[in-house]
């Protein structure tokens, strides 16, 4: 069973430009989650989706969007970007739902640094 | 509310020693708190999770405590080894909102050989 994986592991981009990361979750995992940690922080969360479908967003605005794929990848968008948009972007992945019930798999991180 | 402290930023400790990391959270509709090992250059793995009816919780080396009328845990590395150096993360979640976690700062551990 292959684990998390993301891509492009280091990405340089310049103030309003767009990006786009990608995440390949574990094979059976209907929930991928994705979460921002900036330097010397703890991972906050942006936003989850489960079949497909959002289901959860923390406190970012709408220039952060995603995709849940039926192939369990996964897509964060991020447009105009920002000089504080710079950092790690983590993709994780789960079989449930629920926290409590289901073990997340977090990927090793998109490095992103805006200019 | 949503906030989860965590102490002390930074934490050394000798081979064979106790590393003890401390977590604080205000909501109270949390109800379920993993604790993550990150490694530099990898993302976070859970280590050991605990829910709030249970005190106490122990897997190997790694024990966590559980104060719910504090709103206060802890995660207590026994007999510390230089493997074990990596920033360590409570986390805390609402199970009702799925894997929607609220993460502390962080703890970085060094256990000096």
């Amino acid at each position: 069973e292959t684990g998390v994986t993301q891509s492009p592991t280091h990405l340089i981009k310049t103030r309003g430009q767009q990006v786009t990361l990608r995440c390949s979750s574990q094979s059976g995992h209907n929930t991928v989650s994705w979460y921002q940690q900036a330097l010397g922080q703890g991972p906050q969360f942006i936003f989850q989706y489960y079949r497909e479908e959002e289901n959860g967003r923390g406190n970012f605005p709408p220039r952060f969007s995603g995709l849940q794929f039926p192939n369990y990848s996964s897509e964060l968008n991020v447009n105009a970007l920002e000089l504080d948009d710079s950092a790690l972007y983590l993709c994780a992945s789960s079989r449930v739902l629920r926290s409590d019930t289901g073990e997340l798999f977090f990927g090793e991180g998109s490095r992103l640094t805006v200019l | 509310q949503q906030q989860v402290k965590q102490s002390p930023q930074s934490l050394i400790v000798q081979k064979g020693g106790i590393s003890i990391i401390n977590c604080a959270y205000e909501n109270t509709a949390f109800d379920y708190f993993p604790w993550y090992q990150q490694f530099p250059g990898k993302g976070p793995a859970l280590l050991i999770a605990i829910r709030p009816d249970v005190s106490e919780k122990k897997e190997g080396r790694f024990t966590i405590s559980f104060n719910k009328s504090a709103k206060q845990f802890s995660l207590h590395i026994m007999d510390s080894q230089p493997g074990d150096s990596a920033t360590y993360f409570c986390a805390a979640s609402d199970s009702n909102y799925g894997q929607n976690f609220v993460f502390g700062p962080g703890t970085r551990l060094s256990v000096l050989p």
